[in-house]
C-alpha cells in the first residue's frame, strides 16, 4: 500500500469521452506531480503543483487539464484523448518542491479505444 | 542537459548473491539522487535518497553510494531474494534551470532473482 492514492486503477475510454483521474495524499505534502509512463520506459513529468499553484507544465497537450482543488487533492481531466495517450499515469507528492523525496501512487492504467 | 544512464538494462541472478546496480549522470551539479523500485503494473517505491552532501545511505539490505565528482551512484543489494525482483530506477533533479522538482530518470534495470 502506498500513501498516495490514485483512482481509478484502470480506465478505458473512447476518444470522445471526458473523464478524470484523481490523486489524494494526507502526508501534508505541498508539491504534487503528474507523470506519464509508457511500457518499458521511465516516467515522464507532465505537471507540477507547488502550494496548489501550477509551477511546471511540460508542454503537455491541452486535452490534459490538471487541477489542484486543495493541498491534498490533484486531478487530471481528460478530454478528446488519442490512442497514443494510453499509458500508466502516476501521481507523486513531496514535502515541498525541490530536494525532497517524491512518493508515488500505484497509478491509473489508461486505455484509449 | 542532464542525462542518466543505467547499465545493464536487465540482470538475472540466483538467490543469495550480493548485487551492485549502477547509475551514471552527466551533470555533477545535482541536489540529490533517488533510487526507486517498480513492480510490474505498479507505481514507484522510493528506496533511498542521497543528498548531494552525503556519500551513502543505508536501509536494511540496501546501501546506496554517491560520487558526484565522477557522476556515479551504486545501489548495493545484500543477500538478494526472489522478492527483490523488480525494475530499479535512479533519478536526479534536472539541473540548469527548470526547477529541482523535475526528475530525470534512467531507463531502469530489470532485476530477476531466481530461487
Amino acid at each position: 500500500d502506498t500513501e498516495v492514492t490514485q483512482t481509478p486503477k484502470h480506465l478505458v475510454m473512447g476518444m470522445t469521452n471526458k473523464k478524470s483521474l484523481k490523486c489524494e495524499q494526507h502526508m501534508g505534502h505541498r508539491a504534487m506531480y503528474w507523470y506519464k509512463q509508457k511500457a518499458k520506459k521511465p516516467p515522464e513529468l507532465m505537471f507540477v503543483y507547488s502550494y496548489e499553484k501550477l509551477s511546471i507544465n511540460e508542454s503537455v497537450p491541452s486535452r490534459f487539464s490538471p487541477e489542484c482543488p486543495n493541498s491534498s487533492l490533484l486531478n487530471l481531466h481528460l478530454h478528446a484523448l488519442q490512442p497514443e495517450d494510453s499509458a500508466l499515469y502516476l501521481c507523486a507528492s513531496s514535502l515541498r518542491d525541490g530536494n525532497q523525496p517524491q512518493h508515488f501512487g500505484d497509478g491509473t492504467r489508461l486505455s484509449i479505444l | 542537459k542532464q542525462e542518466v544512464t543505467q547499465i545493464p538494462a536487465a540482470l538475472s541472478v540466483p538467490e543469495g548473491e550480493n548485487l551492485v546496480l549502477n547509475c551514471s549522470f552527466t551533470d555533477s551539479a545535482i541536489y540529490n539522487l533517488q533510487w526507486f523500485r517498480q513492480d510490474p503494473g505498479k507505481g514507484l517505491t522510493s528506496l533511498l535518497l542521497i543528498q548531494s552532501s552525503q556519500r551513502e545511505q543505508t536501509s536494511g539490505r540496501l546501501n546506496a553510494s554517491l560520487d558526484k565528482s565522477s557522476g556515479r551512484s551504486t545501489l548495493y543489494i545484500a543477500a538478494s531474494q526472489p522478492g527483490d525482483s523488480a525494475t530499479y530506477l535512479c533519478a536526479v533533479p534536472q539541473t540548469g534551470g527548470g526547477g529541482s522538482e523535475k526528475l530525470v530518470f534512467g531507463k531502469g534495470m530489470k532485476l530477476t532473482v531466481n530461487p
